[in-house]
């Protein structure tokens, strides 16, 4: 099955960082989404971005399909950005198989 | 627009015993997909539902099932429970479960297994 790995595991920062977590995964994707799972267990989808750019507030995000990898950007870090960010993609099969394989999170501890 | 609800959000049976969890999605989605979460494991996917048909399953063994009602509601059921089946179980809705869509995830139901 397609491989997703995420980097770094872990990452901490002082309140007021920015930092970039990154996503490869090993073939072609139809879909790519980066989630924010918050200390209380929550998945909260930040953004759907098989390919591209986007922005939303302090964050934004970068898919380059043709070479297999993502950017998640996290400018002026606030405590509450604290928690698991995950990657999950879906296989480019031809068609959609209806499901996401995530990889295995970064882990981002922002200190006040 | 409520979000995806989850019942219960907690949840603690001993082995053998099965556990049903119910998941309803956003209002207008028609797919429903089922998540493990364990420490070891990670995010694992289980099954997807569409208009009450399966149309993926994940790499579980036969005592984790799934149904989705014609409401778009959905329940999975675990039966003769193991110690490692002891999880966060998410559920996430998108409109038509394609790849082209966002999905949306509930805030799970955490079973332990005593």
């Amino acid at each position: 099955g397609i491989q997703v790995e995420q980097s770094p595991p872990d990452l901490i920062l002082q309140e007021g960082a920015n930092s970039t977590l990154r996503c490869n995964f090993s073939d072609s994707v139809n879909n790519l989404q980066w989630f924010h799972q918050n200390p209380w267990g929550q998945l909260i989808n930040l953004f759907y971005i098989p390919s591209g750019t986007k922005q939303n507030g302090r964050l934004s995000a970068t898919t380059v399909a043709t070479e297999r990898y993502s950017l998640l950007y996290i400018s002026s870090s606030q405590t509450t950005d604290s928690g698991v960010y995950f990657c999950a993609v879906e296989l480019d099969s031809g068609g959609s198989n209806y499901k996401l394989t995530f990889g295995k999170g970064t882990l981002l501890t922002v200190n006040p | 627009k409520a979000g995806v609800t989850q019942t219960p959000r907690y949840l603690i049976k001993t082995r053998g015993q099965q556990v049903t969890l119910s998941c309803s999605p956003i209002s207008g989605h028609r797919s429903v997909s089922w998540y493990q979460q364990t420490p070891g494991q990670g995010l694992q996917f289980l099954f997807e539902y569409f208009s009450e048909t399966q149309r993926n399953k994940g790499n579980f063994p036969g005592r984790f099932s799934g149904r989705q009602f014609s409401n778009s509601r959905s329940e999975m059921n675990v039966s003769t429970l193991e110690l490692g089946d002891s999880a966060l179980y998410l559920c996430a809705s998108s409109e038509t479960g394609a790849g082209n869509q966002p999905q949306h995830f509930g805030d799970g139901t955490r079973l332990s297994i005593l």
